[in-house]
């Protein structure tokens, strides 16, 4: 059972615009969420966390917004650039214990 | 530091071979994990080590697979005997201090099983 889904597998946006992935998970024990960028042929590197107790978190062009209702998170990111593209995967943790990941999401940014 | 080191890059295999895949972790990280990723599956923890212990290794699909971290610098994963559907990339990663800490990747292996 996939308790962290990546309803999108793929996302393609126009340099310049907002590039929006999504991430829902089901176990309400999950209290860090993170999310990785992967380039092909390399491993995911870390790109951005955010805690329950907050609702967002922001890194440059980069903000994660945390919805724990509807047990949601997002990463958007603004402008988006052609070295963007990549797949990016959220992960979740129960904060005493491993990371679970999702499928990944697939962007491109095309000129 | 070199970062996180994994070899073969690449490993191709006829089905019944065995298979070891290596790992050397980053200095001074206390966890070092098993991935494995797949299109259906995405990344898929296997197991994962703390200070050279196994702590969790729910995730390895049967007793085909099995890994072993002898010491703090080096860690195994091993196929015997490998099936086409073990097919995927397999990555190492590990992280200082806490499981759900950044976790730093290696580049990882694509092993194909034909």
């Amino acid at each position: 059972d996939q308790q962290v889904k990546q309803n999108s597998p793929s996302l393609s946006v126009q340099e310049g615009r907002i590039s929006i992935l999504n991430c829902d998970y089901t176990n309400s024990m999950f209290d860090y969420f993170l999310w990785y960028k992967k380039y092909p042929a390399e491993g995911p590197t870390f790109l951005i966390s955010i805690s329950s107790i907050k609702d967002k978190n922001e890194d440059g062009r980069f903000t994660v917004f945390l919805n724990k209702s509807a047990k949601h998170l997002s990463l958007h990111i603004v402008p988006s650039q052609p070295g963007d593209s990549a797949v990016y995967f959220c992960a979740a943790s129960a904060h005493t214990d491993k990371l679970i990941f999702g499928t990944g999401t697939r962007l491109q940014v095309f000129p | 530091d070199a970062g996180v080191i994994q070899s073969p890059r690449h490993e191709v295999t006829e089905m019944g071979q065995e298979v070891t895949l290596r790992c050397k972790p980053i200095s001074g990280h206390d966890y070092l994990f098993w991935y494995r990723q797949t299109m259906m599956r995405g990344l898929e923890l296997l197991i994962y080590f703390n200070n050279n212990v196994p702590i969790d290794d729910s995730g390895m699909p049967e007793d085909r697979f099995s890994a072993k971290m002898p010491n703090a610098s080096f860690s195994t994963l091993k196929i015997q005997p490998s099936e086409p559907r073990d097919s995927a990339v397999y990555f190492c990663a590990s992280s200082k201090e806490r499981a759900y800490n950044e976790q730093f990747f290696g580049p990882g292996t694509r092993l194909t099983v034909l």
